[in-house]
């Protein structure tokens, strides 16, 4: 089943603005982490936010996690036209670790077009 | 160079014959996994392995199979293949499973016919 769910589904923006993405999840989580991916190829991992931080940094990118309301959000500063992919958040849930199934489930993604 | 890296990356294939995608990682990580793509259902599971001779299904596991027998190779095998399987599969790997960051391979675009 489906953990993560970004928001919104798809985004454009001009470039040099700023690109805000959330991802919503359902239960309890140890971490949760933000992915890119660039049109057919693999998914690169941009930053892991563990349940007991609240904001990362690295780079242009901001990520907040709020485990009261299940949330967090992903912030590209200064949009480049290289910025252009899909952005996916992925969480591991809690439950699962004391059940011993080691999962990390992706969300659908939020496609993110920067316009030049 | 880190790496994982899939072939083939493209796949045009018939119902019923069997295939094999290749993954291998020159990272030594302990942990593997593939995923399937699809247009509105984002990345799904469909085995992972902790280790060598580790391996455990993940959420869409129904008609694939896998092996890991040395720790850089995970291959998956699709020993009759139907077209619900066309899709775009994702071999990772990690160090270990818990609070890492995933290495993707770039992925294989398969068609079953």
């Amino acid at each position: 089943s489906q953990q993560g769910e970004e928001d919104p589904q798809a985004l454009s923006i001009q470039e040099g603005e700023n690109a805000t993405m959330n991802c919503s999840y359902k239960t309890s989580i140890n971490n949760l982490q933000w992915y890119r991916q660039n049109s057919g190829r693999g998914l690169v991992h941009l930053i892991l936010i563990r349940s007991n931080e609240r904001e990362k940094h690295s780079g242009r990118l901001r990520v907040t996690l709020d485990t009261s309301k299940k949330s967090s959000s992903l912030l590209i500063t200064a949009s480049r036209a290289a910025d252009t992919a899909s952005y996916f958040c992925a969480t591991d849930d809690a439950s699962e670790f004391v059940d011993g199934n080691e999962k990390l489930t992706f969300g659908t993604g939020t496609r993110l077009t920067i316009i030049p | 160079e880190a790496q994982v890296t899939q072939n083939p990356r493209y796949l045009i294939t018939v119902t019923g014959k069997k295939l094999t995608v290749t993954c291998s990682q020159n990272m030594n990580h302990e942990y593997m996994s593939w995923y399937r793509q699809d247009p509105g259902l984002g990345l799904r599971q469909i085995y992972y392995s902790m280790n060598v001779e580790v391996t455990d299904k993940g959420d869409v596991p129904e008609g694939y199979k896998v092996s890991r027998k040395e720790k850089r190779n995970f291959p998956l095998i699709l020993e009759s293949p139907s077209p619900n399987q066309t899709s775009l599969y994702f071999c990772a790997s990690s160090l270990f499973r818990w609070g890492q960051p995933q290495h993707f391979g770039d992925g294989t675009r398969l068609s079953i016919l």
